[in-house]
């Protein structure tokens, strides 16, 4: 069965204080590691897709990488604007699996 | 959000009895999901389809039916709703399995 855990739960930093976040995951051979932001009220909004280890994509402040174990999404210098819940999803390549799994999320506070 | 629609945003209904909930797109994507979002269990699949007239079963199927008889509709029937089922639900499209997912604005439901 597909497993997806994050780290931390919740994180609040100064604004311009760069972090990590992190997502663990265990899938029978992975099609796509997925990464969402979501604001309170509604639904997830795409960020990135990561195929396979080593790949990298940027957008703005945000950076996320990928292993064959996590992925991690760095946000570099965040403002106040990037508070969020960000959700990480797995999909597999066969069976159920092909659908996505996604973790609970970690609720990103950016004081100013 | 990207041609995905969800009705009703909010509803308020009693134990026993039967609700639907509606997911209407206009982008003509093959695949359409219905997930619930709870804390600490994040976002858990309930149906999806991957065309009209097929839809599969998702982890947390019980107590939910589906129906798809056009491609831009998907209902997500609760036949006779619990206090459990109390949830934010979320429809989602997407192209082809490989894609991400774009999600609707959701449906917050209180079973009383």
């Amino acid at each position: 069965e597909d497993q997806v855990t994050q780290s931390p739960e919740a994180l609040r930093l100064q604004e311009g204080e760069s972090s990590s976040l992190n997502c663990s995951y265990t899938v029978s051979g992975l099609r796509g590691l997925f990464w969402y932001r979501q604001d309170p009220g509604k639904g997830p909004e795409f960020l990135f897709t990561l195929y396979s280890a080593g790949e990298e994509k940027e957008k703005e402040r945000l950076k996320a990488t990928l292993t064959k174990k996590e992925s991690f999404l760095h946000i570099t210098a965040p403002k106040p604007e990037d508070s969020a819940t960000y959700l990480c999803a797995v999909q597999g390549i066969s069976g159920s699996a092909r659908q996505l799994t996604f973790g609970s999320g970690t609720q990103l506070t950016v004081l100013p | 959000d990207a041609g995905i629609t969800q009705s009703p945003r909010h509803k308020v209904t009693e134990t026993g009895t039967p609700v639907t909930l509606r997911c209407h797109q206009t982008e003509n994507h093959r695949y359409m999901y219905w997930y619930r979002q709870d804390p600490g269990h994040g976002l858990r699949l309930i149906h999806y389809s991957y065309g009209v007239k097929d839809t599969d079963k998702g982890e947390v199927s019980d107590g939910y039916s589906v129906s798809r008889s056009k491609t831009e509709d998907f209902l997500l029937t609760l036949e006779s709703a619990t206090s459990s089922q109390t949830s934010v639900y979320f429809c989602a499209i997407s192209e082809s399995e490989g894609n991400g997912y774009t999600f609707g604005s959701g449906t917050r439901l209180t079973v009383v």
